[in-house]
């Protein structure tokens, strides 16, 4: 079965500073790795997610993430954050051909000016 | 489309009290999920559904039964309502392709607090 760990529950950083967010996982078969966010008092939205191809995976509002299959690792990173992305963040893993998304515990990026 | 809707937003029960958490989709996705959510433990999967009258359970099913008679409605019960179960429940869908699931989209939450 596979599982998801991130390593790290709590990440203070400053405005305009960078930031990466942990995320390694097990399975014995191929994945899929997504990351969410959760804004405060909402549900889960879609950042990136890996699927096939390029290793490198970017979003839309600058994070960008890295699928490793030697370290097994997704790490999320952005060059420059803003208080706006001051949420929680989650990474999560499916095996291909299955149904089941196991989601790892969080981490809470706190964005300070 | 409204998305992932979830009925009631809020809830206090008794223990041993029954209810049902409503979530509906506009999406006509095959794929539906039951997530709870406690303080670092993440989302934890408690049921799924692949289609219309096929469900499975995920990692923490006891306590909760769910049924799929349409695409657009995946309800989730708790038979005998405990202390344990107050958390932060969440609905999702997605689509399938080749019977992989893809991103899904997620419901604004219900909040339960079991007495």
């Amino acid at each position: 079965a596979q599982s998801v760990t991130q390593l790290d529950s709590q990440v203070p950083v400053f405005e305009e500073a960078p930031v990466e967010l942990r995320c390694n996982y097990s399975s014995s078969v191929s994945v899929y790795l997504f990351w969410y966010v959760q804004y405060p008092n909402q549900g889960l939205q879609l950042l990136l997610k890996y699927l096939s191809g390029s290793t490198l995976v970017e979003s839309i509002n600058g994070f960008e993430a890295e699928f490793n299959k030697s370290q097994t690792s997704f790490h999320l990173r952005k060059p420059s954050v803003h208080i706006s992305d001051t949420a929680e963040y989650f990474c999560a893993v499916s095996e291909t051909g299955g149904f089941k998304t196991i989601f790892g515990a969080g981490t809470r990026l706190f964005v300070k000016a | 489309n409204a998305g992932v809707t979830q009925t009631p937003k809020f809830q206090v029960l008794k223990t041993g009290q029954s209810m049902t958490l409503q979530c509906a989709q506009d999406m006509n996705h095959e794929y539906m999920s039951w997530y709870r959510q406690d303080p670092g433990m993440g989302l934890r999967l408690i049921h799924y559904s692949v289609g219309a009258g096929i469900t499975d359970q995920g990692e923490v099913p006891n306590g909760y039964n769910v049924s799929r008679s349409t695409t657009e409605d995946f309800p989730l019960r708790l038979l005998s309502a405990a202390p344990s179960q107050t958390s932060v429940y969440f609905c999702a869908s997605s689509a399938t392709t080749s019977g992989e699931q893809e991103t899904q989209y997620f419901g604004p939450g219900t909040r339960l607090l079991v007495l």
